[in-house]
């Protein structure tokens, strides 16, 4: 079964920067985009954006445009999420999941999900 | 940004009880209507994709239905394990992939 597993929990004060990393058991990951999305306390889920593992290609989240970056790594099967310029309300449990390539119609189709990362931006 | 809104927020019901959720899109986003369940402390799983197809493993209690700006999610026979909270997701436009409130299901 395909696995993804995410780092641990940071703490991080406002303004500063936090990179999270996804690592997927996945042999066929260029068929496969890895998206993130985010669960702050209480709040609904929000989808942050996603990235091409086959070609590295990224689309984000107008919500997040200019703060975030994502980055995958081949020889360590590992997409990485940076997000930047912190604040209070980035205080959430960030997730990593899955969206097949193969059928476009399934991309945005969340199959997979990371065991989550809890992010707290506090001073 | 295409809204999604689910209701009820939360309702109470007991074990062997037909359960109906619903999600309204605020435009039509034909069958990219897809749902997930979430317990407490765990990430969300993957029930129903496209508005009615069931995702491999998931028990035949559940199903979907709808198409446009109108979509439900039943649970035939709610079991035990089946309290947990549920949300919508739309995949129509992916230039803003949005998700509902979410409806917590708790044991009456």
């Amino acid at each position: 079964q395909v696995q993804l597993v995410q780092s641990g929990a940071e703490v991080k004060k406002p303004g500063a920067s936090v990179k999270l990393s996804c690592k997927t058991s996945e042999t066929s990951f260029t068929k496969y985009a890895i998206h993130w999305v985010r669960q702050a306390p209480g709040q609904r889920l929000e989808w942050m954006g996603w990235i091409n593992a086959a070609n590295e290609n990224t689309k984000y989240s107008q919500n997040f445009q200019g703060r975030v970056t994502m980055t995958w790594d081949t020889p360590a099967s590992t997409a990485y999420m940076e997000l930047s310029s912190l604040r209070s309300e980035d205080t959430a449990v960030y997730y990593c999941v899955r969206g097949s390539l193969i059928v476009v119609e399934t991309l945005y189709v969340f199959d997979i999900w990371g065991q989550g990362t809890m992010v707290t931006v506090s001073s | 940004d295409i809204q999604m809104t689910q209701s009820p927020s939360s309702l109470s019901a007991s074990v062997g009880d037909r359960v109906t959720i619903t999600c309204r899109a605020s435009q039509s986003i034909s069958t990219y209507l897809n749902w997930y369940q979430q317990k407490p402390g765990e990430a969300p799983k993957l029930l129903i994709y496209a508005a009615s197809n069931l995702q491999s493993g998931v028990p035949s209690r559940f199903s979907g239905s709808g198409s446009g700006t109108d979509f439900t999610l039943t649970i035939g026979s709610l079991q035990p394990e089946d309290f947990a909270t549920y949300y919508c997701q739309q995949s129509y436009s992916t230039r803003q992939i949005t998700f509902g409130q979410g409806t917590r299901l708790e044991i009456k």
